[in-house]
């Protein structure tokens, strides 16, 4: 397995309050990818990093927001949580952005 | 607006035969292209690819063909085996330029009968 360390794996929280997911890799890879997976959606993407403090929006980036400090961290931050919200996350990492993203074992939260 | 389709949610093949998952795409700008499997409560894993210099690329089993003036590609698993049960997503991107976005469909469930 790529080194893809997501936390946590479960969460449960109110709606209303702030979130923060986070993404650790030990693969010193450039790119880094948040997603989320809903049915009928399939995999949609949040937020993406290209670098150190280089961050853009996906497709579905309203209500969550992103940083990147270091390498080898990359954090989502869903500042208000809505039952919207509720979905599996899921972290990615690229070398170049332009071959396979290797994924984490992915975030399941719950806004109640 | 869903650059990237799998118009087919699900699929079903007996063991041994062969299966077929579709994509289209809208952004001509994509060059490359990605088929990953998800296995429930995991990650999607990479499985294979294409460059749009390529019409076919093979890998075992699996063989990715591309129609670009279709903008169209498929995913061919020759035999399918009960363990190639899983979502399939096919992904798609850019090259060049400071910023790579991967775009994924919205998948197609593979049921592979014994």
């Amino acid at each position: 397995d790529a080194g893809i360390t997501q936390s946590p794996r479960h969460k449960v929280t109110e709606t209303g309050t702030p979130v923060t997911l986070r993404c650790h890799q030990t693969e010193n890879h450039r790119y880094m990818y948040w997603y989320r997976q809903d049915p009928g959606h399939g995999l949609r993407l949040i937020h993406y990093s290209y670098g150190v403090k280089d961050t853009d929006k996906g497709e579905v980036s309203d209500g969550y927001s992103v940083s990147r400090s270091k390498t080898e961290d990359f954090l989502l931050t869903l500042e208000s949580a809505t039952s919207s919200q509720t979905s599996v996350y899921f972290c990615a990492i690229s070398s170049t952005g332009n071959t396979e993203a290797f994924f984490g074992q992915g975030t399941r939260l719950t806004v109640v | 607006d869903q650059q990237v389709k799998q118009n087919s949610p699900s699929l079903s093949v007996q063991e041994g035969r062969i299966s077929i998952l579709n994509c289209d795409y809208t952004n001509s700008m994509f060059d490359y292209f990605l088929w990953y499997k998800k296995y429930p409560a995991e990650g999607p894993t990479f499985l294979i690819s294409i460059s749009s210099i390529k019409d076919k690329n093979e890998d075992g089993r699996f063989t990715v063909f591309l129609n670009k003036s279709a903008k169209h590609l498929s995913l061919h698993i020759v035999p399918s085996q009960p363990g190639d049960s899983a979502v399939y997503f096919c992904a798609a991107n850019s090259y060049g330029g400071a910023t790579n976005k991967l775009i994924f469909g919205t998948g197609t469930l593979l049921a592979v009968q014994p």
